[in-house]
């Protein structure tokens, strides 16, 4: 079956431009998770999204940054005025809320900014 | 928070060699999640340890889950270059979010 499935799967861009960031979650998962990955380093929790409940946006590493999940389905990350630190893999997650809580991720979005 | 330390950071070994990756936590676990991720393929859930000494395999992978040394374990047998990637531990807890480690990177060398 389908897994979750990003897009862009690259974007480049120049400092101070927005960007989007696409993620389409298995059907029927009712949890949404963001995460960016930086060269190096672990992942990085940014926001989680839980069916109708208000996202947890505790991970958000400033306002530039910010996430919407329309219907409970399709989310959208956006970055405002991005920064060369912004330059990173994010990773999206779906789950549908199992014993195990198995987060099924996508291919990620590299993200560079000039 | 959570502090999650993996050793080591990075490992290679020849086709048909054993090897461990080790996750030690700065908190008490109550559970651990390994995933493994390839360049362009994401995370790859590998298993999820829930209880002290509990000890599960996924083909020529097992872990094993110390509770009272706040750590866990993950064994290959036999390692295959399909084995290849970043393996990566992240407690589990109260919040559903899951605070990874900074990963093991294995190559395996035919």
């Amino acid at each position: 079956g389908a897994g979750v499935s990003q897009s862009p799967s690259n974007k480049v861009t120049e400092k101070g431009k927005d960007v989007e960031l696409r993620c389409d979650p298995i059907s029927g998962h009712t949890a949404l998770y963001w995460y960016r990955q930086s060269l190096g380093q672990g992942l990085e929790f940014l926001i989680y999204f839980q069916g109708n409940s208000a996202p947890d946006k505790s991970g958000l590493p400033s306002d530039r940054f910010s996430a919407e999940r329309t219907g409970g389905s399709v989310s959208t990350l956006t970055i405002q005025r991005t920064q060369q630190e912004d330059s990173a893999v994010y990773l999206c997650a779906s789950s549908p809320r199992t014993t195990t809580n198995e987060q099924f991720f996508g291919p990620g979005t590299r993200l560079t900014v000039l | 928070s959570q502090e999650l330390e993996q050793s080591p950071q990075s490992l290679i070994v020849q086709e048909g060699k054993n090897l461990t990756i080790n996750c030690t936590s700065s908190k008490t676990l109550y559970g651990l999640y390994w995933y493994k991720q390839k360049y362009g393929e994401g995370l790859i859930f590998l298993m999820m340890l829930q209880k002290g000494g509990e000890e599960k395999s996924h083909e020529k992978i097992t872990a094993k889950l110390d509770e009272k040394k706040q750590q866990s374990s993950l064994h290959i047998t036999a390692s295959q270059p399909s084995h290849a990637g970043i393996y990566l531990c992240g407690p589990r807890g109260g919040s559903e979010k899951l605070v990874f480690g900074k990963g093991t990177k294995l190559t395996v060398n035919p």
